[in-house]
């Protein structure tokens, strides 16, 4: 699996876009981008995933860039239950492919 | 989206007692299904790999004699820390696979007096 990066923590104001970087310039072509979350005691949540094409569920919106080597993870309207870790995944998809994870962001929603 | 059920939520035991955890996909079949171990402030790792039916395959350090891993069914997974030591405090995360997307289960946290 390719290697991701992304920055450690970011702060979000309450009903605002938060806006989630993620930097994975190894990518292959038949590697998908991945996202969950982790909120604090609990096991991690699927987000979001695409392969090239922008990608929206009520979750969140995920964005890739054209050369597919970044991608940004936007939740349109941050609450405070989106204080969490996101992680930011590439992987292939087959059956017995499991998840590396990273250390992920961690996002803090403030009122 | 599918439901992993895991339990239980938590569990307190003496040193040197054996644990299992169960966990069980709910609404699909999974003839994998993924055990991850979790510190406090750290990321997850992955601990094995569970293959229903067969063995199952286990990251690099992690003892296979201390984590047994038994995957019976299509939907049920089950991990026995056996002799277990204050070290082996952690959140234990399972995860399963239901088409492309990796569902995981609610964790549990273990610890070892």
């Amino acid at each position: 699996d390719a290697k991701t990066t992304q920055p450690p923590s970011m702060d979000c104001a309450e009903g605002r876009a938060a806006n989630l970087p993620c930097n994975h310039s190894t990518i292959s072509g038949n590697e998908y981008v991945y996202w969950y979350r982790q909120i604090h005691s609990q096991g991690p949540q699927y987000i979001i995933h695409g392969l090239k094409n922008n990608e929206t569920n009520e979750m969140a919106s995920l964005i890739i860039t054209e050369d597919r080597k970044s991608s940004t993870l936007i939740l349109p309207h941050a609450t405070l239950r989106d204080t969490a870790v996101y992680y930011c995944i590439v992987r292939v998809n087959n059956a017995g492919n499991m998840l590396t994870f990273g250390g992920g962001t961690r996002l803090m929603v403030k009122p | 989206g599918a439901v992993v059920s895991q339990h239980p939520s938590w569990v307190i035991c003496k040193s040197g007692t054996s644990v299992k955890i169960e966990c069980r996909s709910l609404d699909f079949q999974a003839t994998t299904m993924f055990w991850y171990r979790q510190f406090p402030k750290q990321s997850l790792m992955l601990m094995a790999t569970s293959n229903e039916g067969s063995k199952a395959t286990y990251e690099q350090g992690v003892e296979k004699d201390k984590f047994l891993i038994n995957h019976a069914s299509l939907t049920l997974s089950t991990l026995t820390v056996t002799s277990a030591h204050p070290e082996d405090s952690s959140f234990y995360i399972c995860s399963a696979r239901d088409l492309e997307k990796l569902f995981f289960g609610s964790g549990t946290q273990l610890s070892v007096l």
